[in-house]
């Protein structure tokens, strides 16, 4: 079975830009994260979802980011405009509960240049 | 405020020996911890889980420690290898939003395992 994927792996675009990521969790799981992770720090949690509904978004800089889930399947996240600040690995994991097993994606690297 | 707190930052040790890796944490109330293992340019995958009433859980060269009295646990790597070089991420899920459990997640600790 496939895992938590992410697409694209790698993106480089100018601040000011807008920039989407997209992620597909492991069929069946009603918890989907989305996380930021800065070089040589741990996760930090941006926004949890439990099927359609954002449970947790209080980390998520609501000015310039947004997410969605629709269907309770599939999640994107956006920023616009994109900042230098936002250059980091942006994470995406999904569970069957919200206290079971978080399974991640490999992540976007995203570069604001 | 929930938060968890791992050492060292950064581990070198030479290919075969051991190691430990302290995580503390504030998480309260507390449901599970876990230690993740993330290799470079991958996503963090889970290693064990704890609950409040184990103390002790291996897999494989892998040995975690729990004493939720002092809110302290350990993991022990066991005559290391080059594969083990990574950081090792330690979350605890508790606290409540939602209705639900919340991870918060340490830092990480950076091994590097030398030939």
């Amino acid at each position: 079975e496939a895992g938590v994927v992410q697409s694209p792996r790698y993106k480089i675009i100018e601040k000011k830009q807008p920039v989407a990521f997209w992620c597909n969790p492991i069929s069946g799981h009603n918890t989907l994260y989305w996380y930021l992770q800065n070089l040589g720090q741990g996760p930090e949690l941006l926004i949890r979802y439990e099927n359609e509904e954002a449970v947790d978004d209080s980390q998520l800089p609501k000015d310039r980011f947004s997410a969605e889930r629709l269907k309770g399947v599939d999640s994107t996240l956006k920023i616009q405009p994109a900042e230098l600040g936002d250059s980091a690995v942006y994470l995406c994991a999904s569970s069957l509960t919200g206290d079971t097993e978080a399974f991640f994606g490999q992540g976007t690297r995203l570069t604001v240049v | 405020k929930n938060q968890v707190e791992q050492s060292p930052q950064s581990l070198i040790i030479l290919e075969g020996k051991n190691c430990t890796l302290q995580c503390n944490y504030t998480v309260s109330p507390f449901s599970n911890l876990r230690w993740y293992k993330q290799d470079t340019g991958r996503g963090p995958v889970s290693l064990t889980i704890m609950t409040f009433s184990e103390n002790t859980k291996s897999n494989g060269r892998y040995t975690a420690t729990l004493d939720a009295d002092t809110k302290q646990s350990s993991l022990h790597i066991t005559a290391s290898q080059l594969s083990d070089s990574a950081s090792y991420i330690c979350v605890v899920s508790g606290g409540s939003s939602g209705g639900s459990y919340i991870p918060t997640f340490g830092r990480g600790t950076s091994l590097i395992v030398h030939p």
